[in-house]
């Protein structure tokens, strides 16, 4: 059971707009960063959003992120086959002493 | 660019101790500028953090693994390690190394460099 909440999957078809969302509460993100990270299959994580709504150079403007409360979203614009990939919000925690959390993953598909 | 890459046995039996080595090439860990971490994830699972370590060997844990977990850091080498004693079959992961940036209030930010991961099963 993960401590920040997603939906398992989302699809779209080429072109669309998606969100995922990623649900918490106060001692995470409700007073704390978020990240959210691609991992491809096979392949190790990488960091697409930190800090909330900032992109690391490289991650194309159509991945763009936002926080309101204790809930977080990804939202992908333009989406392209490339983009199926498992994506996973996290944040810290300041609960037990402090610790990162992570979201289950959704599975995103594209049609 | 930097690069990690973990190393260690692929197989550990039960009860024993995980032992794991992330090198770190393309810039120096005793910069001071980032936080070194652990991250594991089990097949067909979520991600897991376990920890991370500083360059001047400071370390923080994640509380539910606290009891069993060590990093260290070898700057000479330019390395960090992981070992995780009394390993069971829940142990069985992926695991990989991240860089992981710091924040103005010192907490770990974004992993924004990761290994490719490295799989290590517990089976007798």
């Amino acid at each position: 059971q993960s401590v920040l909440t997603q939906p398992p999957s989302a699809s779209g078809t080429p072109g669309q707009r998606v969100t995922i969302s990623c649900s918490g509460s106060s001692s995470n993100i409700g007073s704390n960063y978020v990240y959210w990270y691609q991992q491809l299959p096979g392949t190790a994580p990488k960091l697409l959003i930190y800090r909330n709504n900032q992109r690391p150079s490289g991650v194309p403007d159509r991945f763009s992120g936002s926080k309101s409360g204790t809930s977080a979203s990804l939202a992908i614009s333009g989406l392209r086959s490339e983009d199926e990939a498992d994506y996973y919000c996290a944040a810290w925690d300041d609960s037990l002493s402090g610790r990162v959390v992570f979201g289950g993953g959704t599975k995103l598909t594209v049609l | 660019q930097v690069q990690l890459q973990e190393s260690g046995p692929g197989l550990v039996k039960p009860s024993q101790t995980l032992s794991l080595t992330c090198t770190v090439s393309g810039g120096s860990i005793s910069s001071g500028d980032y936080y070194w971490s652990w991250i594991r994830q089990p097949p067909g699972k979520g991600l897991e953090w376990i920890g991370y370590i500083y360059y001047s060997g400071s370390t923080y844990y994640n509380p539910s693994l606290k009891s069993r977990v060590t990093i260290s850091v070898d700057t000479s080498k330019n390395q960090f390690s992981l070992k995780l004693s009394s390993v069971t079959a829940a142990d069985t992961a992926v695991y990989y190394c991240a860089r992981t940036m710091i924040t103005f209030g010192g907490v770990g930010d974004a992993f924004d460099i990761w290994g490719q991961g490295t799989m290590v099963t517990v089976s007798s």
